[in-house]
């Protein structure tokens, strides 16, 4: 199993529309979920971090079930400017210290 | 904002010759990291460094790579001899803390290199 699966995309939907992106990981150990945002051949830029009970920030929804090792993130009213790849991303002892594993990311495009 | 810059934002050379990639990470942040970014695939973890010494490293940090902070503000990746395989994206990023507080990382606009 990756270390992190993502669906794999590309999402193409309209303005307005709900749209909504799962990742698993596979380290039951892992302690912090995160969710990135990366416009095409930039950094990746933290979008929000992922809480147990369940987190929203404006139009974005972020979930975790640690039972299922699953994390999703719901986007609302979709606009133009949601067009980007979502990066699905997870901490992993190293050692003494962690690491962040990222997933490959999925591809949404919002049409107008 | 404070950000971290990385310099260059381009950089091309041929197989074999060594390339350092310059990185000046935000001027409180203790932690700093080299991620890669081969085109089309995920972001993959390089290497972390704390307290002027390597804190971890990935498999793909092999003996051709090496990081560096020389004057305390700079923190730079050297490839000793660069392969085909290496033409990436490089991000460079730091965080003030470690650990859990890797939410608070803050990556570069990266570096392209391309190995000719």
């Amino acid at each position: 199993r990756k270390e992190v699966e993502q669906d794999p995309g590309p999402f193409n939907v309209p303005e307005g529309a709900t749209v909504a992106f799962n990742c698993t990981y596979s380290n039951s150990a892992s302690q912090s979920f995160f969710w990135y945002r990366q416009d095409c051949r930039k950094e990746p830029k933290l979008l929000m971090s992922v809480y147990s009970s369940g987190n929203e920030d404006g139009r974005f929804t972020a979930q975790l079930n640690r039972a299922s090792q699953y994390i999703s993130l719901l986007i609302r009213d979709s606009k133009l400017s949601d067009s980007a790849t979502y990066l699905c991303v997870v901490t992993m002892a190293q050692g003494g210290s962690e690491k962040l594993v990222f997933g490959k990311g999925t591809k949404l495009t919002v049409n107008p | 904002e404070p950000e971290v810059t990385q310099t260059p934002s381009h950089q091309v050379t041929q197989m074999g010759q060594e390339v350092i990639l310059r990185c000046v990470p935000i001027s409180n942040h203790l932690y700093f990291y080299w991620y890669r970014q081969i085109l089309g695939q995920k972001v993959e973890f390089l290497v972390s460094f704390y307290n002027n010494e390597i804190s971890e490293k990935s498999e793909i940090f092999d003996d051709q790579f090496s990081v560096e902070r020389p004057d305390g503000s700079n923190f730079t990746l050297k490839i000793r001899s660069t392969k085909l395989e290496d033409s990436a994206m490089y991000f460079c990023a730091s965080s003030e803390w470690g650990g859990y507080a890797n939410e608070k990382l803050f990556f570069g606009s990266g570096t392209q290199l391309s190995v000719l």
